[in-house]
Formats: structure tokens, C-alpha cells, sequence
């Protein structure tokens, strides 16, 4: 159980153009999803919190215009990259946080974005 | 301000040997939870071993433990018996102040197990 699932795993994009990164939680409800951004060789930073229903909340330094973030059920939040840069590029891992678990979270296979 | 540090970049083990890779915390709130993941090269992050700041005895699964020194604030993850498989980079993670929300990891660890 608790599985969480990416798509794309991987994605190429020309710059200028926007890309979309889909997090499922597939065999439980998650009212909180998290994104992170993991450039190479690099940890892991929180990018937002998605909370289903509500708006997201951004780390700072984040550019929320920049990327969307859209929690529309209890099993998907999907990541809108907009205006993709070659700075862009880096591996983006969702994590999805069972309702009522106030401890756990799941995290998702991670999705490798390339912008050329 | 909460801080997970990982002072090791790289380890080097033989199989069959056991390895200790350090963890150090710093967190004002006197509950917490402090996690240990394995990420392999195809970057999935794969949850270890888990240690909550109240609980009485190191945490173990299987050949992965915690040496879990609270008047240290340190939360270091021993793994016995490598195997080439462990070769990966390993991350420790603290739970953020408030229930339910996000983690907090150190720079990580890249363990490297020879035959």
C-alpha cells in the first residue's frame, strides 16, 4: 500500500514552453502533497505545500507565477512549470501525506525535467 | 531555526562490513522525528528507518539502526553487513516544527560498497 506515482518520469521541453508533472496517491487519500526540486548532487528543498482545495504555500524564494500548483483532489496535485528555462532543469519529487497521518508521507518516483 | 547537517560527502565501505554514516540536528521543539532514506541513482527515495525524539530505545529495522544521541542531537544510521546494493546516497530528514507538514534534509551521504 501507499503508493505514490509521477507522470512523466522524465520530460524534455523547449524553452519558452510549459510542462505539467501529475503526483497521484494511489491507494490512499492525500489531503496534503508536497513538491520538492533536487538539482544533481544536491538535496532535496521544499518547493510548496499543496493542501487539497486551498491554495498552495510557497517557500520562499519560490515564484509562485512561475510554478502552478494545482491540488484539485484528494489523489492528484499536478506541478505547472510555466515558461520553462534551461535553469529549470532539475528532478522534481512530489511526497503525499495520508489524511488523518499526521507523521507519514509517501513519496512519488520523481519526474527528470530537461529544458533545452 | 531547524538544521539537519551531514558533514560526510562520500563513504567508502567493503561488503560485509557494517558503516556508520553521521547525522547531526539542531531544532528548538522538543518533539521531533527525524528520518533516514536511501536514494539509488534512479532517484526514487526509498524511507529506511524512522526515530521520534520521545522514543525510549534506538530505532532498528532489519540491518539499518539508529544511534539516536539526544543530548548530542545526533541521529546516526549504522548499516551492518553491506551489501553492493547500499550503494546509493543516503539522506537524513527532520519533520518540520508542525505536525503533518514538510521535511527537512541534510546535503546527504553518497555510500560507495566494493566487493
Amino acid at each position: 500500500g501507499a503508493v505514490v506515482s509521477q507522470h512523466p518520469s522524465w520530460v524534455i521541453c523547449k524553452s519558452g514552453t510549459s510542462v505539467k508533472i501529475e503526483c497521484r496517491s494511489l491507494d490512499f487519500q492525500a489531503t496534503t502533497m508536497f513538491w520538492y526540486r533536487q538539482f544533481p548532487k544536491q538535496s532535496l528543498m521544499l518547493m510548496a505545500t499543496s493542501n487539497e482545495g486551498s491554495k498552495a504555500t510557497y517557500e520562499q524564494g519560490v515564484e509562485k507565477d512561475k510554478f502552478l500548483i494545482n491540488h484539485a483532489s484528494l489523489t492528484l496535485s499536478t506541478l505547472t512549470v510555466t515558461s520553462a528555462h534551461p535553469e529549470d532543469s532539475s528532478f522534481y519529487i512530489c511526497s503525499a501525506k495520508p489524511s488523518g497521518a499526521p507523521y507519514e508521507q509517501y513519496f512519488g518516483p520523481g519526474t527528470r525535467l530537461t529544458v533545452t | 531555526a531547524q538544521k539537519i547537517t551531514q558533514t560526510q560527502p562520500g563513504m567508502f565501505v567493503q561488503e560485509k562490513e557494517a558503516v556508520t554514516l553521521d547525522c547531526t540536528y539542531d531544532t528548538s521543539d522538543p518533539s521531533y522525528g527525524l528520518f533516514w532514506y536511501k536514494q539509488p541513482s534512479s532517484g526514487e527515495m526509498i524511507f529506511l528507518i524512522y526515530q521520534g525524539s520521545y522514543d525510549q530505545q534506538n530505532a532498528t529495522e532489519g540491518r539499518y539502526s539508529l544511534n539516536f544521541q539526544k543530548a548530542r542531537k545526533s541521529a546516526n544510521l549504522v548499516i551492518s553487513a553491506s551489501q553492493l546494493g547500499d550503494s546509493a546516497m543516503y539522506f537524513c530528514a527532520m519533520r518540520r516544527n508542525q505536525a503533518g507538514t514538510a521535511l527537512i534534509f541534510g546535503k546527504g551521504t553518497t555510500l560507495s560498497v566494493s566487493s
